[in-house]
């Protein structure tokens, strides 16, 4: 039983469209982060949401519109694609607390072309 | 913000041996520093963790040093073993703070050759 779910694992599409990750977590946790690694490993925060609200938003393109219809889902959609958004994407989640660490997803692959 | 360096980027050890990475942070509020293992096509996973309260803390084969003065913290493992290659990440955060982000270091790819 998957904590934290992403899908697609894998995304190629072209440059110029639009398309969404999805990520639920069961944990009951309270915060949901989306993270990007690129090419050289490198892993970056981009957004953070705590009980459906936005908390951190790290100076991502406004292409990039993260979504929490609920505090276990946060969804990520990606409009006009470009060939730099090419990277993997990790979706975690952290509970209240001093407890637990940051549970991550598997991560979506995605490749702009 | 907090800013996470990492070394080395990439370490070869002979099975058997201890490999050793070692991270440095510049926020001095940071109070929670997890290590993260990651296996390819794998997202990174919570391997062991430390607190600002703790000075060292052991799992197995696994320790984790933690010097807040100098603001450095380190990984060792010991008695390595081919299923320990993989890619390592640091990270540190301020445990307590509104968003709670992880800063990450840059990695390091073990190699344990059998």
């Amino acid at each position: 039983d998957t904590a934290v779910s992403q899908t697609p694992k894998y995304l190629v599409t072209q440059m110029g469209n639009d398309k969404s990750i999805k990520c639920e977590q069961n944990l009951g946790h309270d915060t949901m982060y989306w993270y990007k690694q690129d090419s050289k490993k490198f892993l970056k925060i981009m957004f953070s949401y705590n009980n459906k609200e936005l908390i951190i938003n790290e100076t991502v393109p406004n292409r990039f519109s993260p979504k929490s219809p609920d505090k276990a889902h946060l969804n990520l959609h990606i409009n006009s694609l470009e060939l730099g958004d090419s990277a993997v994407y990790f979706c975690a989640s952290l509970g209240r607390g001093l407890e637990g660490g940051y549970t991550f997803g598997s991560g979506t692959r995605l490749t702009v072309v | 913000g907090e800013n996470v360096e990492q070394h080395p980027s990439t370490l070869s050890v002979q099975e058997g041996d201890s490999a050793v990475i070692k991270c440095t942070y510049s926020d001095s509020a940071s109070n929670y520093f997890p290590w993260y293992k990651q296996e390819l096509g794998k997202g990174p996973q919570l391997i062991i963790d430390i607190r600002s309260n703790v000075g060292e803390k052991k799992d197995q084969r696994i320790a984790v040093t933690l010097n807040k003065t100098a603001k450095h913290f380190s990984l060792h493992i010991t008695e390595t073993q081919p299923e320990d290659s993989a890619v390592y990440f640091c990270a540190a955060s301020i445990r307590q703070a509104a968003g709670n982000k992880l800063t990450f270091g840059g990695g390091t790819r073990v190699l344990v050759k059998p």
